[in-house]
């Protein structure tokens, strides 16, 4: 079945440091793929996503690059902020359509002035 | 963006009793809405679909009769968690989607249930 899997964290950064957070997937096909984001005591918001290889979803300084060789869809900001703060979902949609998203376990970020 | 609410943020209940969580979608008409459960450190588990004035589907394992769905209306979903268990004690969260683009789910803030 389709799976995703993203790091462990709490990761804890400086302001202004680079973020990656790394997240690879099962699946088959060329299924789409997002990025999720939860601010504490809020609904998950979609941050990103490409649906074909090769893409690159981005939007607020974020960016993810569709890699099916790799079958990776790395998180990647070049200088982070307090506000960046949350926790992170990457996500799947299988090939094909349908409804169902699968979301890797999430990686909450921490960002210190 | 597009806004879902549930109600209530947390409830805590007695083991056998039935608690009812509601999804509201506040400025859309939500033809479909998803319902999931995250345990701790765990990612989102889809439980269920539901569509306006139909049955909802349910994913292999969820008990149909554990947790009944109910999708009376396009901005309203409802989560009956029928004689709960301290194994059902979980974080509960539903998405709305508006059917313009398959891809677009607007995410709930989630409900704490917790089981005595």
């Amino acid at each position: 079945g389709n799976s995703v899997t993203q790091m462990e964290g709490p990761v804890t950064l400086s302001e202004e440091a680079f973020l990656t957070i790394n997240c690879t997937y099962t699946a088959t096909g060329y299924p789409s793929l997002f990025w999720y984001v939860q601010y504490p005591g809020e609904g998950l918001q979609l941050l990103l996503k490409a649906t074909k290889a090769d893409d690159k979803g981005s939007n607020k300084g974020f960016e993810a690059t569709y890699r099916k060789e790799t079958t990776s869809f790395h998180l990647e900001k070049g200088s982070v902020q307090v506000s960046d703060s949350a926790v992170y979902f990457c996500a799947l949609r299988a090939a094909g359509g349908g409804n169902k998203l699968t979301f890797g376990t999430g990686t909450q970020l921490k960002v210190e002035l | 963006g597009a806004v879902v609410s549930q109600h209530p943020s947390w409830v805590i209940c007695k083991s056998g009793t039935s608690v009812k969580i509601e999804c509201r979608s506040l400025d859309f008409q939500a033809t479909t809405m998803f319902w999931y459960r995250q345990f701790p450190k765990q990612s989102l588990m889809l439980m269920a679909t539901s569509n306006e004035g139909s049955k909802a589907t349910y994913e292999q394992g969820v008990e149909k009769d554990k947790f009944l769905i109910n999708h009376a209306s396009l901005t309203l979903s409802t989560l009956t968690v029928t004689s709960a268990h301290p194994e059902d004690s979980s974080f509960y969260i539903c998405s709305a989607r508006s059917g313009v683009s398959t891809d677009t789910q607007y995410f709930g803030p989630g409900t704490r249930l917790t089981v005595l």
